[in-house]
């Protein structure tokens, strides 16, 4: 089945240091996203990739930052993880363009913080 | 901006009976509307859309949900919960920007099932 695939699902990491958790989709959608979410709380916007554009949120730290190296394969990178990032990184895709089409996620990648 | 707001952050029901989840969205264009449902520890999935017609929309799962305009309101219902729709469940408005399309999520709303 075509699908979001995030990896890993689990990431325990210590205080400042780097972390890059991996996204990748057989859908062959145009845009992929990364999301934010702590716990009991919604998922929030951290940037997406329009082909190959970036556009980042305004609110989002500078620590965070992401690459896509190809269509399939998207990456979230966490320089120097804080207690405040542990949460729950959601990745989805969509086509984008005139109409708005739903999101298909991913399982999400938890991140902890030591 | 676009918003959306979820009034209800926690509902319990038992199971077997109905269930409605409100939603309002705040947007100035015609709105783009979904409803997604989130299982602990789990990504989120797409329970049903509205993008125009008809304003009664027919989901997944036994799930529909009504588009009012004039309260600005996309509420979800089933009429018979099952033990198995435990979870939160998200609202959602998208957007459509040229630098892509977005989507912005209520707070939630987490529902409890009684047997």
């Amino acid at each position: 089945d075509a699908m979001v695939i995030q990896n890993p699902r689990y990431q325990v990491t210590q205080f400042g240091k780097p972390v890059t958790l991996s996204c990748s989709q057989t859908l062959n959608h145009n845009v992929m996203y990364w999301y934010q979410q702590k716990s009991s709380q919604a998922p929030k916007l951290l940037f997406h990739y329009y082909d190959k554009d970036f556009n980042n949120e305004a609110d989002t730290p500078d620590n965070f930052q992401s690459r896509r190296p190809n269509t399939s394969f998207c990456f979230l990178d966490i320089r120097s993880p804080g207690l405040g990032d542990a949460a729950m990184y959601l990745c989805a895709t969509s086509f984008g363009g005139r109409a708005v089409g739903e999101l298909f996620f991913g399982e999400g990648s938890r991140l902890t913080v030591l | 901006a676009q918003s959306v707001t979820q009034p209800d952050i926690h509902i319990t029901v038992s199971e077997g009976a109905s269930l409605e989840l409100r939603c309002n969205y705040s947007y100035g264009a015609t709105p783009y509307l979904f409803w997604y449902v989130q299982s602990p520890g789990q990504g989120l999935q797409l329970l049903l859309k509205y993008f125009s017609g008809d304003t009664l929309v027919q989901g997944i799962k036994g799930f529909e949900a009504e588009f009012k305009r004039s309260q600005s309101s996309f509420n979800l219902r089933k009429p018979s919960v099952h033990w198995s729709d435990a979870a939160e469940y998200f609202c959602a408005v998208g957007v459509i920007k040229a630098a892509g399309n977005k989507l912005t999520f209520g707070g939630g709303t987490r529902v409890l099932v009684k047997p």
